[in-house]
């Protein structure tokens, strides 16, 4: 059974510092890795997908990573600013696809100003 | 366009009644599925539904109910709530495989069972 675990389960930094997110898998078999946002009583909001073809993608300031073998993925967060406190999951699935998602249980993130 | 519409917001439920948590989306997306998110447990898959006319079972089934009578919808049928089922619930729409792209989450139902 797959098993994702983030850590650490909470952060919190001052504004305009790089931090990364850690993301890891029990089971390599999966066909994309995808980090979340979510604000608080909200829902969640694709930041970055990553096949399991890929090492990395880009979205502005963000940075995902992915080691499948290893199975690890890392969030980079550059310059971080206050608009970015929310909690990050992430989420893998599986080769058999179907949107069929496990989660972590997220990283609360905290940027004070 | 609107994408992924949850309703209600917000349901108060006595045990054992039942109730049909709505779900929409205007994507034309193959995949869609139905999460729980609960405190320390995370979000975990309820069932989930390739196309319309095909449903299958998550991780945690028990107690709910799923059809797809069409692409755009997929209504979660709790038969007799229970205390247990109180949770925050989340439904998901993606094209499918072939196309790999991310999922598009609505903004949740809050369902408390009393």
């Amino acid at each position: 059974k797959q098993e994702v675990t983030q850590i650490p389960a909470a952060l919190s930094v001052p504004e305009g510092e790089n931090l990364v997110l850690n993301c890891s898998f029990t089971d390599s078999a999966i066909y994309n890795l995808q980090w979340f946002r979510q604000d608080p009583g909200k829902g969640l909001t694709s930041l970055l997908l990553i096949q399991s073809s890929q090492r990395e993608q880009t979205s502005g300031r963000l940075n995902a990573s992915l080691d499948k073998s290893s199975g690890r993925s890392t969030l980079y967060i550059a310059a971080s600013q206050p608009g970015d406190s929310a909690t990050y999951l992430c989420a893998v699935e599986g080769i058999q696809g179907a949107q069929k998602l496990v989660f972590g249980q997220g990283t609360r993130l905290t940027i004070n100003p | 366009n609107a994408g992924v519409t949850q309703t209600p917001k917000f349901q108060v439920l006595k045990t054992g009644q039942s109730m049909t948590l709505q779900c929409a989306q205007d994507m034309n997306h193959e995949y869609m599925s139905w999460y729980r998110q609960d405190p320390g447990m995370g979000l975990r898959l309820i069932h989930y539904s390739v196309g319309a006319g095909i449903t299958d079972q998550g991780e945690v089934p028990n107690g709910y109910n799923v059809s797809r009578s069409t692409t755009e919808d997929f209504p979660l049928r709790l038969l007799s709530a229970a205390p247990s089922q109180t949770s925050v619930y989340f439904c998901a729409s993606s094209y499918s495989k072939a196309r790999a792209t991310e999922a598009f989450f609505g903004q949740g139902t809050r369902l408390t069972v009393v």
